[in-house]
C-alpha cells in the first residue's frame, strides 16, 4: 500500500527558507507525479507546483515562480519542496499529493505545518 | 487563469441530501474532482471525473457536471460527513491545477 510520509512541523523566521519532504513508501517512485499544495488558516487549498520524477522538470503555479523549488531523490524515493523568502502569509499546512491518471490527486500526505513568525 | 467558485457553507440534517455546487466558466467541458478535508487529516478524493468514486468511498457520494456548475451530492448525510469539500479541475491553458475555495458542510 503506497503512502506519502511527510516531514514534521517547522517554525521559521521571516526571510528564511523551509524544506519539506515527502517520502513515497510501498510503491514505485518514478511512475507518477507528485504535487504540493497548501492550506493557510481559514483558507482553501492552493496548488503550488509538481514534478514527475522520471522526467525531472517541475511545473509551478505562477504565484510561486522563483520562490519554490521541487526536487527528487530517487535513492530514497523522496520529493522535496523548498520555499524561500518566507513571510507570515506562508504560514500554512503543506501537503504533498500523488497525481492520478486524469489530473486529480488520488493519495495525499498528512500535511506539514509551517509557521512563519519572528 | 481559470476560477472556481463554491459557497462558503452548506448545512444539512442527518439523513438528508447535501448538494455542494462548484461554478466555473463552461465547467461542463472539464473533468471535475472532489476532495473531503477534515481538520488534522489528509485530504481524501471522494469523486473523480465528475461522478466516479474511488474504491472505499461510499455510494452515498456522487457527482454531476453540466454547463457552468458541477455538483457534489452526499445522500443520507451522516455526522461523519462534516468536513470541508473542495472541487478541482485541470486548467489546460495554464498547465495548472485549480482548486475551488471550499465549502464547509455542517451536519445539524
Amino acid at each position: 500500500q503506497v503512502q506519502l510520509v511527510q516531514s514534521g512541523a517547522e517554525v521559521k523566521k521571516p526571510g528564511s527558507s523551509v524544506r519539506v519532504s515527502c517520502k513515497v513508501s510501498g510503491g514505485t517512485f518514478s511512475n507518477f507525479g507528485i504535487s504540493w499544495a497548501r492550506q493557510a488558516p481559514g483558507q482553501g487549498l492552493e496548488w503550488m507546483g509538481g514534478i514527475i520524477p522520471v522526467f525531472g522538470s517541475p511545473n509551478f503555479a505562477q504565484k510561486f515562480q522563483g520562490r519554490v523549488t521541487i526536487t527528487t531523490d530517487e535513492s530514497t524515493s523522496t520529493v522535496y519542496m523548498e520555499l524561500s523568502s518566507l513571510r507570515s502569509e506562508d504560514t500554512a499546512v503543506y501537503f504533498c499529493a500523488r497525481e492520478g491518471p486524469d489530473w486529480y490527486f488520488d493519495l495525499w500526505g498528512r500535511g506539514t505545518l509551517v509557521t512563519v513568525s519572528s | 487563469s481559470y476560477v472556481l467558485t463554491q459557497p462558503p457553507s452548506v448545512s444539512v440534517a442527518p439523513g438528508q441530501t447535501a448538494r455542494i455546487p462548484c461554478g466555473g466558466n463552461n465547467i461542463g467541458s472539464k473533468n471535475v474532482h472532489w476532495y473531503q478535508l477534515r481538520p488534522g487529516q489528509a485530504p481524501v478524493l471522494v469523486v473523480y471525473d465528475d461522478s466516479d468514486r474511488p474504491s472505499g468511498i461510499p455510494e452515498r457520494f456522487s457527482g454531476s457536471n453540466s454547463g457552468s456548475t458541477a455538483t457534489l451530492i452526499i445522500s443520507r448525510v451522516e455526522d461523519g460527513d462534516e468536513a470541508d469539500y473542495f472541487c478541482q479541475v485541470w486548467d489546460s491553458l495554464d498547465d495548472h491545477y485549480v482548486f475551488g475555495p471550499g465549502t464547509k458542510v455542517t451536519v445539524l
